[in-house]
Formats: structure tokens, sequence, C-alpha cells
């Protein structure tokens, strides 16, 4: 039961360019979201999932986007990435209940340049 | 709105203390469902413990207890006879009741727990 996989662990972009952090999991969870952790801020929702072909925005989703076109993947595209940008993404699953606590793929550090 | 907050930034204790850290939570629902995570110096964020708003037993779980007191907003953490395995930043979140999906899962920005050998 492999949970909650991102790939890549570690990514390095320069202004300008495009990418795509991948997450998947296998535990049939409906809600599938993304979030950025950067010092003394905590984590930030970027974009979340509630099912299959339903996103919506979180709290700072300007420069990425998202789809969810099945329930096991919700990549995360960043559209021309930013220095801003550079902070660690991690993925989240849960079932759709409220009381129902996350599930984190292991991170992404992306840097860019 | 509601709000977590958790004051200490960083703790350090020498290894075998005892060590709390605070969580100090606003909402203005009568239902909700607080937790707190662990991020070991590692990265991965690790599930830890989740209690609802109707339930203010304390919990035990070996080293590891939880006081949530709703008089007072808050939702502490007590490690007992501290370990250098337990140096890590750990985050209390907060969640309304009712509804579908965690989007409104309210994180506070962490303390970084240093256990010194």
């Amino acid at each position: 039961n492999a949970g909650v996989t991102q790939t890549p662990k570690f990514q390095v972009l320069k202004t300008g360019q495009s990418m795509t952090l991948q997450c998947a999991q296998d535990m049939n969870h409906e809600y599938m979201s993304w979030y950025r952790q950067d010092p003394g801020m905590g984590l930030r929702l970027i974009h979340y999932s509630v099912g299959a072909g339903i996103t919506d925005q979180g709290e700072v989703p300007n420069g990425y986007n998202v789809s969810r076109s099945t329930t096991e993947d919700f990549p995360l595209r960043l559209l021309s990435a930013a220095p801003s940008q550079t902070s660690v993404y991690f993925c989240a699953s849960s079932y759709g209940q409220r009381n129902s606590p996350l599930h984190f793929g292991n991170g992404t550090r992306l840097t860019v340049t | 709105a509601q709000k977590v907050t958790q004051a200490q930034t960083e703790i350090s204790v020498v290894e075998k203390e005892d060590v709390t850290l605070d969580c100090v939570y606003e909402t203005r629902d009568t239902t909700y469902y607080l937790f707190w995570y662990k991020q070991p110096p590692s990265g991965e964020l690790v599930f830890l413990i989740r209690r609802n708003s109707f339930d203010e037993q304390n919990e035990i779980s070996g080293r590891y207890s939880w006081n949530f007191q709703k008089s007072t907003s808050s939702f502490n953490f007590t490690i007992t006879a501290s370990q250098v395995v337990d140096s890590a930043v750990y985050f209390c979140a907060l969640s309304p009741g009712g509804g579908f999906g965690n989007e409104k899962l309210t994180f506070g920005t962490g303390t970084r727990l240093t256990i010194i050998p």
C-alpha cells in the first residue's frame, strides 16, 4: 500500500519555465489537495478537489493549475515559474468527511532561480 | 473565520525532560475537530491524533498525551520523558464539523521541537 506518492522529490526551474508535480493515491480517497510550506507560514492550501472532475481554489492559487480526471491522480501545474514559488509542496488526500485526517505525500522541494 | 495559534516557534529541551506544546484555537462552530501532525527532519507529515469538540477526555498514547480544554480553547500536546526521535516540527490544525472535504482545515504555523541528547 503506497499511500500518497509525489514526484519528483526535488526540482530546480528557471524563471518562466513550466512543470507538473505529480500526485497519486491508492486509498480511494475522495478528497485531494495541494499545500505549500514556507518558513514561518505553516501549510497553505493551493488547490483542492472533492472528487474526479471537481476542483477549486484554496488560499494561494495564483500561478498554479490543477485537474482531476481520475480519483487517483491530482497533478499540480506551474504555468510560468517565479522565484516566489520556491517552496516545499505537499500533496494530501483524505476521505470526504471533515473529521478525516489528511494523508500526505513526502513532498517536493522546488527551487526557482 | 477560524484560527490556530502555536505561539511557541521553537523549543529545546534536554532528553528525558517533559515538554508541552501549546495550541490555542478560535472558531465559531459548535462542532469541530482538532488534529496534531508531526514533521520529522526527514520532511514527511504524519498524523498523530484527532479530537472532536464533544469529547473533552484527555488522551494518552505511550509517552504522548493531549489535553483538550474547551473553556480555554486549547489542545495542548505533552511529551513525557522526551527522546531525540521526538525532534520534529509539530503542527496543530482545526477543521469545522459537517460538510464535505478538508478545504477548511486550518493549520497553525508549527512548533519546532529539538531534543538535546
